[in-house]
């Protein structure tokens, strides 16, 4: 399967300031996804990030809060903006495998606290 | 729309004895339907998918997880419960919404293994 670096893997952030997350991945995909995890919760898609083209977001989530990089097929960044302690999640990244029947491979996430 | 729904959001067995997770899901087409076990403090792992071929799906560390579409139903199944098994557990449906491939998370099945 596909091996993904995620990057921090945890980060204690003042609220207001920013943190950026990487994501780098050891084979070229087509699209990466970006899924938050609250406290005690499931896994809810943030964004859908296509290489060479605007992420796309789902309801609830908005461009100037969770901006998107996408420069080539391998790597991607999120970047929580102006944080407040509700943005303290587990921020994951995900990638569709390219063989049939392997599913999605998730990074590690990263785990934020806001103060 | 799709949709996931976990029937139990906890289930305890003892060790050795069946586990079952039980599933139902909500498509408007031929979905792909996941299972992935999170533990504590660690990433999402695959430990199964279904995607139209064999209704009866084996996957990894034993368990098993049967796809039927008259019931909508994608329970997950293991005859011998063991104490690593204590994890959170995710159905997860594939399906496009509006274009792009997106996951769906369950809320999750908290598994805890009595000695």
């Amino acid at each position: 399967s596909a091996v993904i670096s995620q990057k921090p893997s945890r980060d204690i952030c003042q609220r207001g300031t920013s943190l950026t997350i990487q994501c780098q991945v050891d084979s070229q995909v087509t699209m990466m996804f970006w899924y938050r995890q609250q406290p005690g919760q499931s896994l809810t898609l943030i964004a859908t990030a296509n290489q060479g083209s605007e992420a796309t977001y789902e309801s609830g989530f908005v461009i100037d809060k969770f901006p998107i990089s996408r420069p080539n097929l391998t790597f991607s960044t999120l970047t929580v903006s102006n944080m407040s302690p509700e943005d303290s999640s587990i921020y994951l990244c995900s990638v569709e495998e390219a063989r049939a029947n392997y599913g999605y491979t998730f990074g590690s996430g990263t785990r934020l606290t806001v103060v | 729309a799709q949709s996931v729904t976990q029937l139990d959001s906890h289930v305890s067995v003892s060790e050795g004895t069946p586990v079952l997770l039980r599933c139902n899901y909500s498509s408007s087409y031929s979905p792909s339907l996941f299972w992935y076990v999170q533990h504590p403090n660690k990433g999402l792992q695959l430990l199964l998918k279904y995607t139209s071929a064999a209704t009866l799906v084996k996957g990894i560390n034993g368990f098993e997880a049967e796809f039927k579409k008259s019931e909508t139903s994608f329970h997950l199944t293991k005859p011998s419960a063991h104490m690593s098994d204590a994890a959170e557990y995710f159905c997860v449906v594939s399906g496009r919404d509006f274009g792009n491939e997106k996951l769906t998370f369950g809320t999750g099945t908290r598994l805890t293994i009595i000695p």
